[in-house]
């Protein structure tokens, strides 16, 4: 099992540009997440689905939107990048069965916005 | 203010001594905490959870909770070099479903 994978890895893009961040998982986890990890901010939840065909708003999510086509797949798009975007994200997944929700982490994507 | 902080550190120690984190919080509704470990450009990973109070050991890691104080701990046993990383405390409401709330992270380094 892959797990949870980001596509890319890294990204530079300037401002106004637009670009699409995808993360995958092979787990047939219900659940997916977005984050973004400043520093000393921790992770801070962008969006996130609870099924597949379904989204919804975290803690930070303007400038982003999501969908979520594919239960394995949860696609994260900047419209129209800021430098305030530059930032490490993270897609993360869990499963709905169970106390604890554990949530698996992809390897990241860093994007810089000049 | 914040609804979880943890000191950001660095918090250096020399091999095999005991590492102690910790985190505060401010909502009491939090029933479920969890701590993950983050290596340097890679994805955190759970590493502890706790429901409620009370302690919960595995190994060299011991977490602590105490819900009275809204204070949690972590306590790393034996530290090894192996065991430099950033420590992120996590919460989760039982309202919020499967939202956690996560704490800044501290950055640990451990010199052999």
């Amino acid at each position: 099992n892959a797990g949870v994978t980001q596509t890319p890895k890294f990204r530079v893009l300037k401002t106004g540009q637009s670009m699409t961040l995808l993360c995958a998982q092979d787990m047939n986890h219900e659940y997916m997440y977005w984050y973004r990890q400043d520093p000393g901010m921790g992770l801070r939840l962008i969006h996130y689905s609870v099924g597949e065909g379904t989204t919804a708003k975290g803690e930070v999510p303007d400038g982003y939107n999501v969908s979520r086509l594919k239960k394995q797949n949860f696609l994260l798009g900047l419209e129209s990048a800021a430098p305030s975007q530059t930032s490490v994200y993270f897609c993360a997944s869990s499963s709905r069965v169970g106390l604890t929700y554990e949530q698996y982490f992809g390897p990241g994507t860093r994007l810089t916005v000049t | 203010q914040k609804e979880v902080e943890q000191d950001p550190g660095p918090l250096s120690v020399p091999e095999g001594a005991i590492v102690s984190l910790n985190c505060t919080y401010s909502n009491s509704a939090f029933q479920y905490f969890m701590w993950y470990r983050q290596y340097s450009r890679k994805g955190p990973e759970l590493l502890m959870y706790t429901y409620s109070s009370g302690n919960k050991e595995d190994g060299r890691f011991t977490a602590q909770v105490d819900k009275s104080s809204k204070y949690i701990s972590l306590f790393i046993r034996d530290s090894q070099p192996s065991d430099s990383a950033t420590y992120l405390c996590a919460m989760r409401r039982v309202a919020a479903g499967n939202k956690l709330t996560f704490g800044g992270g501290t950055r640990v380094l451990v010199k052999p």
